[in-house]
């Protein structure tokens, strides 16, 4: 079956680094994006990984390991309005009849606190 | 570029009655639209596919006679949840494929529904 864990909750404080894990084991794997989500808005996205790897933008970065399943998220020089949701999402193999749709995690919900 | 415009951002409906939500692409074609349900606190799940000019393929547990989709044209996806009932009230995203959006997404503001 699909599975994506992440952890429900995280606090941090302003100023810190905070690390979000995501395991998978999906039957297909065309990619991982990360996005955020605040109460009652729609997902932003932040990154994306299909190699192994590192991939840093800004105050953000996502790492990639696929033959662990596996996925982080780092928050760099926390801000208060990183407070939000963050989701873990896979894209399956876009064959047959999924068609490249996501499988989203259950979220992480992050609280940065002054 | 890549903008997904959806409507209306919040409806409050009655039990037994019908409500349209509308997902259009404002400057590009969306051959493949996604809608997500969400409840508070929880994951969006994957509801069905749509595919401009076939029928939308349903997600195990999604009642198509209930949520009826259509995807008529490039630019335009409804969901139309019928005869609704207080436990359809949820958050409904649409997200649509587009190779000029980060990589291939891009969603909706999404809708509120709820169903007294």
């Amino acid at each position: 079956g699909q599975n994506i864990d992440q952890p429900t909750e995280m606090t941090a404080t302003e100023g810190a680094i905070v690390q979000i894990n995501c395991t998978y084991q999906t039957s297909g794997f065309n990619g991982l994006f990360w996005y955020q989500q605040h109460a009652g808005e729609a997902p932003t996205f932040l990154s994306y990984n299909v190699l192994d790897g590192l991939e840093e933008k800004g105050r953000f970065s996502s790492f990639l390991s696929r033959s662990k399943g596996y996925s982080y998220l780092l928050l760099k020089e926390l801000q208060m309005k990183d407070s939000a949701s963050y989701l873990c999402a896979v894209r399956d193999s876009g064959y047959g009849g999924s068609q490249g749709n996501l499988i989203f995690g259950k979220g992480t919900k992050l609280s940065v606190k002054p | 570029g890549a903008v997904v415009s959806q409507h209306p951002s919040r409806v409050i409906c009655k039990s037994g009655t019908s409500v349209k939500i509308e997902c259009r692409s404002l400057d590009f074609q969306a051959t493949t639209m996604f809608w997500y349900r969400q409840f508070p606190k929880q994951s969006l799940m994957l509801m069905a596919t749509s595919n401009e000019g076939s029928k939308a393929t349903y997600e195990q547990g999604v009642e198509k006679d209930k949520f009826l989709i259509n995807h008529a044209s490039l630019t335009l996806s409804t969901l139309t949840v019928t005869s609704a009932h207080p436990e359809d009230s949820s958050f409904y995203i649409c997200s649509a494929r587009s190779p000029r959006a980060n990589y291939g997404y891009t969603f909706g503001s999404g809708t509120r529904l709820t169903v007294v």
